[in-house]
């Protein structure tokens, strides 16, 4: 059974402040880590997907590095606005494999005006 | 393009009934997959249907199955429900030529067994 961790489980943000968070997954069999954000009532929204030892990938105000090594990435939200809030989930991908994608609990991100 | 859409959005059922839910993925893509999310779990993955055939299952009974279609709109079917089948069920679609196999999800389907 794969497992991939993310912390923290929540996280109050002042406005304006950055922030970041982590998602570990196994060091083996690895294809792929993806990142979404998912806001109540909608669908998951793909953020970044991560295939490359030390990539590092932005979009915006939102990035994310990759270790595949000790098998961990980063996310990383620069000066939060409320429209963060979300729920961020990351996925290990181990490129077709009989488990999908094998996601994390995800880390509810709140940010307080 | 339109995203990947799923019906019904809210669903109520009683113990012991069947239920069948709908996905149909964004224009092109061919692979479907299927995902449960109850309370306190992250996704667990259920099953990927990629041209009309079952590629991968994940570690769910037997009363969970699904098929696609030759549009690739897929359906799951839960029989003989129970209380713990409760939960938010996403499907997700691709293709081999996306990058990096870029998955779209649906809204879910909120399932809810009394």
């Amino acid at each position: 059974i794969l497992n991939v961790e993310q912390s923290p489980q929540s996280l109050h943000v002042q406005e304006g402040d950055s922030t970041n968070f982590t998602c570990s997954f196994p060091s083996s069999n690895f294809y792929a880590l993806h990142w979404y954000r998912w806001e109540t009532a909608k669908s998951p929204e793909a953020l970044f997907v991560m295939t490359l030892n030390g990539d590092e990938k932005k979009k915006g105000r939102i990035s994310a590095t990759l270790n595949t090594k000790e098998g961990y990435s980063y996310l990383y939200i620069k000066g939060s606005q409320p429209e963060d809030s979300a729920t961020y989930l990351c996925a290990f991908d181990s490129g077709g494999g009989a488990d999908g994608l094998t996601f994390g609990k995800g880390t509810h991100l709140i940010i307080q005006p | 393009k339109a995203g990947v859409t799923q019906t019904p959005r809210y669903l109520i059922k009683t113990r012991g009934q069947q239920v069948t839910l709908s996905c149909s993925p964004i224009s092109g893509h061919r692979s479907v997959s299927w995902y449960q999310q109850t309370p306190g779990q992250g996704l667990q993955f259920l099953f990927e249907y990629f041209s009309e055939t079952q590629r991968n299952k994940g570690n769910f009974p037997g009363r969970f199955s699904g098929r696609q279609f030759s549009n690739s709109r897929s359906e799951m079917n839960v029989s003989t429900l129970e209380l713990g089948d409760s939960a938010l069920y996403l499907c997700a679609s691709t293709d081999p030529g996306l990058e990096n196999n870029e998955q779209f999800f649906g809204p879910g389907t909120r399932l809810t067994v009394l």
